[in-house]
This record gives C-alpha cells, structure tokens and sequence, in this order.
C-alpha cells in the first residue's frame, strides 16, 4: 500500500505558484521522498526528491519538514502545460527499490 | 535525460492469443526495469520487477505464467500477455533505473495500449 496521503485535486491560476502537499507520517529513517507527474495518457515523469534537506531544480522546488512527516512540492510558475497527476511516493533506499504509487493529487492549471 | 521506449505504443489482438510488449533504455544501461499496468482513471499498479539475467519478482495477485518478463540485457526487458482476454485491455508502463553509475530515479517509457477484443 501507498505510504502517502494526498488531496484529490487542485486548481492553480497560470502564472502563479502551486503548492501540493503530501503527508508521509509513517515515514523512516533510510527512506526518500520522490516526486513524479502524469500527464494523460503518457508514462510519469520524474520531478525531483529528497531525503531531510529542501531540494530544487529546473522543475520545482521541494519542502521536507523538520519531522520528515510531510512535504510539499512547488512549482514556481504553473503553465497549462503542468496540467497533470502528481505523486508522492516514499522509496526506501533510492529508486534503486520499487516505486508504490498512490492516488496523486490531480493539478489543473487554470488559464 | 535518460530515455525509455516502448514498442508497440498501441496493439489491438483478439482473445486467446499472446502479445509482446519491449521496454529500451535507449541512453543509459539499467540495473533494474519494472512493469506498471493503469486502468482508465486509476493509478499505476506494480506488476513485476526485472533484473538483467535472472528471474522476475511478481507482486501479489500477479500471474507470472499469463505475464511472461523476460531481462535479457540492461537495455531490453519484455513483457509478454499469454492468452489475452479482455479484462487484461489496459495501458501497459516500463520503467527502468537507476542508471548506472549515475542518479537514482526511475525513468518511465511512453506506455502501451492493450485491446483485447
């Protein structure tokens, strides 16, 4: 079973920052927290992760907070074009490991 | 980035007969390569897990004799649907990772869409 929890969906106004929050209260020590999108009908894309430390690169900006508990992954500038699925998936090890994918929190930008 | 592809993107076959599925990792050589499947409207469900030379690890609930992964190189997997009905229409995932020597997040193919008719 999927270690996280997310909100169904989101609406998020181009141009403007979206923030989508992921709770992983049973997190543990060795494991990391990954980020990957779908948009409809292709194979998910890999965004970005972390295990402790705030992360970013030329896709979003991600927030683990002190507890490990939960995250929040940022894209700065939301296009239609992120448009997408988004999970949140606790990998133990690395990718390296099998990745178990929740629900997700479908994101639709809006014009 | 590192590329996955899939052959055939999209494959129609009649009941009762066997349909292969390719996963490449195009630019990179992968340890590991993993098959998803997605129903309309659900997320993806891990089928198996493929290491180059040795056998599969299914999931529960997964028939590893209708499901047929064969990892012949770090840049080959094959998943072949033996006697398709159409329960098992859906859309087929790869993914392959890490890669080798470098970064450890998973890489996934464009998928394939099964039909069963």
């Amino acid at each position: 079973d999927a270690k996280t929890t997310q909100p169904t969906s989101m609406d998020c106004a181009e141009g403007r920052a979206a923030n989508l929050p992921c709770n992983h209260s049973t997190i543990s020590g060795n494991e990391y927290v990954y980020w990957y999108r779908q948009i409809h009908s292709q194979g998910p894309q890999y965004i970005i992760h972390g295990l402790k430390n705030n992360e970013t690169n030329e896709m979003a900006s991600l927030i683990i907070t002190e507890d490990r508990k939960s995250s929040t992954l940022i894209l700065p500038h939301a296009t239609l074009r992120d448009t997408a699925v988004y999970y949140c998936i606790v990998v133990y090890g690395g990718a390296t490991n099998k990745l178990i994918f929740g629900t997700g929190t479908l994101l639709a930008v809006q014009p | 980035g590192a590329v996955v592809s899939q052959h055939p993107s999209r494959v129609i076959c009649k009941s009762g007969t066997s349909v292969k599925i390719e996963c490449r990792s195009l630019d990179f050589q992968a340890t590991t390569m993993f098959w998803y499947r997605q129903f309309p409207k659900q997320s993806l469900m891990l089928m198996a897990t493929s290491n180059e030379g040795s056998k599969a690890t299914y999931e529960q609930g997964v028939e590893k004799d209708k499901f047929l992964i064969n990892h012949a190189s770090l840049t080959l997997s094959t998943l072949t649907v033996t006697s398709a009905h159409p329960e098992d229409s859906s859309f087929y995932i790869c993914s392959a990772g890490p890669v080798r020597g470098g970064s450890y997040e998973q890489y996934f193919g464009p998928g394939t869409r099964l039909t069963v008719t």
